[in-house]
């Protein structure tokens, strides 16, 4: 029952803006939006999370729709080490918390 | 500040070996997680524990036992290895369910032979 739904795969070219959307059309109120990266072989990176407003740090921003049934991830300035696996999890808050990975989607950073 | 710390990185067992997996971090964090990830797929919760002296189930728990020894440590324990289980292994901490990031290990190869 998969709470997010992302494309296979994307690329963009190094320098350029990677846009990575996310659909949560069934996301509930008390659900924030997190996400994670995973380079080759390596664990899982947060990278940043929101509940409605936009949120932005030193790695990306997100920018979540009013209705918060999507949201995209932007990497402002893509470099070749930002290729990786990009997670979109919605996970909520309270006792019953789990942080659920589904694939995720591949972004390629092309030279 | 290590982080998460898991050990060892790399293990081949042969089936019906068993072995356990260990798992400390260094930042005072309440929850702990293991997960698995078979080639070309997500990472799959194996057990969690919210905190100190509980633990529970994830999507996948058949086959492990976990103990989380302290506040540090959350170890996962293979009583009886199946080549089914030949995976990589995450461990993860964060400060409290579902509100905070999480910190990842950097994995333990194990293939079961």
């Amino acid at each position: 029952d998969a709470k997010t739904t992302q494309p296979t795969s994307m690329d963009c070219a190094e320098g350029r803006a990677a846009n990575l959307p996310c659909n949560h059309s069934t996301i509930s109120g008390n659900e924030y939006v997190y996400w994670y990266r995973q380079i080759h072989s390596q664990g899982p990176q947060y990278i940043i999370h929101g509940l409605k407003n936009n949120e932005t740090n030193e790695m990306a921003s997100l920018i979540i729709t009013e209705d918060r049934k999507s949201s995209t991830l932007i990497l402002p300035h893509a470099t070749l080490r930002d290729t990786a696996v990009y997670y979109c999890i919605v996970l909520e808050t309270g006792a019953n918390s789990k942080l659920t990975f589904g694939k995720g989607i591949t972004l390629s950073v092309r030279p | 500040n290590a982080g998460v710390t898991q050990t060892p990185k790399f293990q081949v067992l042969k089936t019906g070996q068993s072995m356990t997996l260990q798992c400390a971090q260094d930042m005072n964090h309440n929850s702990m997680y293991w997960y698995r990830q078979d080639p070309g797929m997500g990472l799959r919760l194996i057990y969690y524990s919210a905190s100190e002296g509980t633990t529970d189930k994830g999507e996948v728990p058949n086959g492990y036992n976990v103990s989380r020894l302290n506040k540090r440590e959350f170890s996962l324990r293979l009583e009886s290895a199946a080549p089914s289980q030949t995976s990589v292994y995450f461990c993860a901490s964060s400060e409290m369910r579902g509100y905070t990031e999480a910190f990842f290990g950097q994995g333990t190869r194990l293939t079961v032979v």
